[in-house]
């Protein structure tokens, strides 16, 4: 089965400086997802950037980015140019590329990130 | 993307009652799912609400428990029946509008039960 795994439940950083979250996972599966969702107090759980397993080009958004290692099962977020309103709990998640009803995300514990002014 | 209204925002409710949250898609969407998290917490999936057919149940989570609805593919209902205390939580509803793709969110209803 597959897991991800965050290491870091909580994290904080200076208002325009870069932070990077990590996460890792485990899978057997050659292709899948992965996905970082931030979700602020308000509850909302909002997409932050995408990685199809297939690409060897790292995802970015904007000021967010990922490192995407395949071979170390590892895929990390970074954020530059922090900013308040970038304060939230990330998740990082899974999912198998495998149609049917087995399309469930799988989602690591979540890092807290501060933003200090 | 996908716009999803989920009602209602918050509520208290008394041990013993029943509460059904509900969740609006702006538009068709093929997968559906609810979801519980614990106040920093992570989400633990509750089940997928199937169109036309019962859900779909996740280990630890039973249909007379969370009864959940999904008459058609823009709409579900969430359940929580004979509620307790320890059902407080935050209950989420999720949509994916194709495939493969990403799930988007609805605002999450905090539940507290006295």
């Amino acid at each position: 089965a597959q897991t991800v795994t965050q290491s870091q439940p909580e994290m904080s950083v200076q208002e325009a400086e870069t932070v990077t979250l990590s996460c890792t996972y485990d899978t057997s599966e050659s292709d899948y997802y992965l996905f970082w969702y931030k979700q602020p107090p308000s509850r909302q759980m909002i997409l932050v950037i995408r990685q199809e397993a297939y690409k060897q080009q790292n995802a970015t958004e904007n000021r967010f980015s990922v490192n995407f290692q395949k071979a170390a099962k590892s895929f990390s977020l970074k954020i530059s140019d922090s900013q308040l309103g970038d304060a939230a709990m990330y998740f990082c998640a899974y999912r198998t590329l495998n149609a049917g009803n087995n399309r469930k995300l799988i989602w690591g514990l979540g890092t807290s990130l501060a933003v200090n002014p | 993307s996908a716009v999803i209204s989920q009602k209602p925002s918050r509520d208290i409710c008394q041990r013993g009652t029943s509460l059904t949250i509900q969740c609006q898609v702006d538009s068709q969407v093929t997968m559906m799912f609810w979801y519980r998290q614990q106040p920093g917490q992570s989400l633990t999936l509750i089940a997928t609400a199937n169109q036309g057919s019962e859900a779909t149940y996740e280990s630890g989570f039973v249909i007379d428990k969370f009864p959940i609805s999904r008459p058609n593919l823009t709409f579900s209902t969430l359940t929580v029946s004979n509620m307790s205390p320890e059902d407080s939580s935050i209950y989420l509803c999720s949509a994916e509008k194709q495939q493969n793709t990403e799930a988007f969110f609805g605002q999450g209803t905090r539940l507290t039960v006295v």
